[in-house]
């Protein structure tokens, strides 16, 4: 149990160009999903928090603008990537936590999506 | 503010050596701790946690961690090292509500043979 599906796991595309990235939590609900970005022998950085039915929590630093991210359902979260630059390149991680866990809440991590941009 | 330390970045060891991968942090309140492995171009798997109660906590893969309060450490041992076992080790703190989980910069573990 408590399985998180990324698609795609791996996209190339232009620059200037979106790219969408799905994450799903597929045998539990989640109502908070999280955004990671972690760089080559880099550690994860947490983008944003992704709540069902309400606006994400970006952290500092991280432009709300160029990073959408949408939480439509308890098992649903899309981060899009606008306007693509090289620079966004990089691998993106979710995780999700299950809705039903109380306390020392756990996060179940997707396999990740590698971005590259030409 | 939350973080954790891993100090080593890389390490060697032989298969069937033990292992011990560091791991502080820096926490006001009581720590969630987490111990993830990652293999290349994979996510994150869940080793092991605490929350509360024993310190020593067994995990998954033969792992194990001893939470020291007074040192601020969440060591990860192994008895045994296989060579399926080289990948990156990243400790994490959290809150009880685990909003804020941060990461440390994780250690690569190079198996030999």
């Amino acid at each position: 149990g408590a399985v998180v599906s990324q698609h795609p796991s791996r996209v190339i595309c232009k620059s200037g160009t979106s790219v969408k990235i799905e994450c799903r939590s597929l045998d539990f609900q989640a109502t908070t999903m999280f955004w990671y970005r972690q760089f080559p022998k880099k550690s994860l950085m947490l983008m944003a928090t992704s709540n069902e039915g309400s606006k994400a929590t970006y952290e500092q630093g991280v432009e709300k603008d160029k990073f959408l991210i949408n939480h439509a359902s308890l098992t649903l979260s899309t981060l899009t990537v606008t306007s693509a630059h090289p620079e966004d390149s990089s691998f993106y991680i979710c995780s999700a936590r299950p809705q039903d866990r109380v306390g020392g809440n756990e996060q179940f991590f997707g396999p990740g999506t590698r971005l590259t941009v030409l | 503010a939350q973080s954790v330390t891993q100090p080593d970045i890389h390490i060697t060891v032989s298969e069937g050596a033990s292992l011990e991968l560091r791991c502080n942090y820096s926490y006001g309140a009581t720590p969630y701790l987490f111990w993830y492995v990652q293999s290349p171009g994979q996510g994150l798997q869940l080793l092991l946690k605490y929350f509360s109660g024993d310190t020593l906590v067994q995990g998954i893969k033969g792992f194990e961690a001893e939470f020291k309060r007074s040192q601020s450490s969440f060591n990860l041992r192994k008895p045994s090292v296989h060579w399926s076992d080289a990948a990156e080790y990243f400790c994490a703190v959290g809150s009880y509500n685990n909003n804020d989980m941060r990461f440390g910069a994780g250690t690569r573990l190079t198996v030999k043979p």
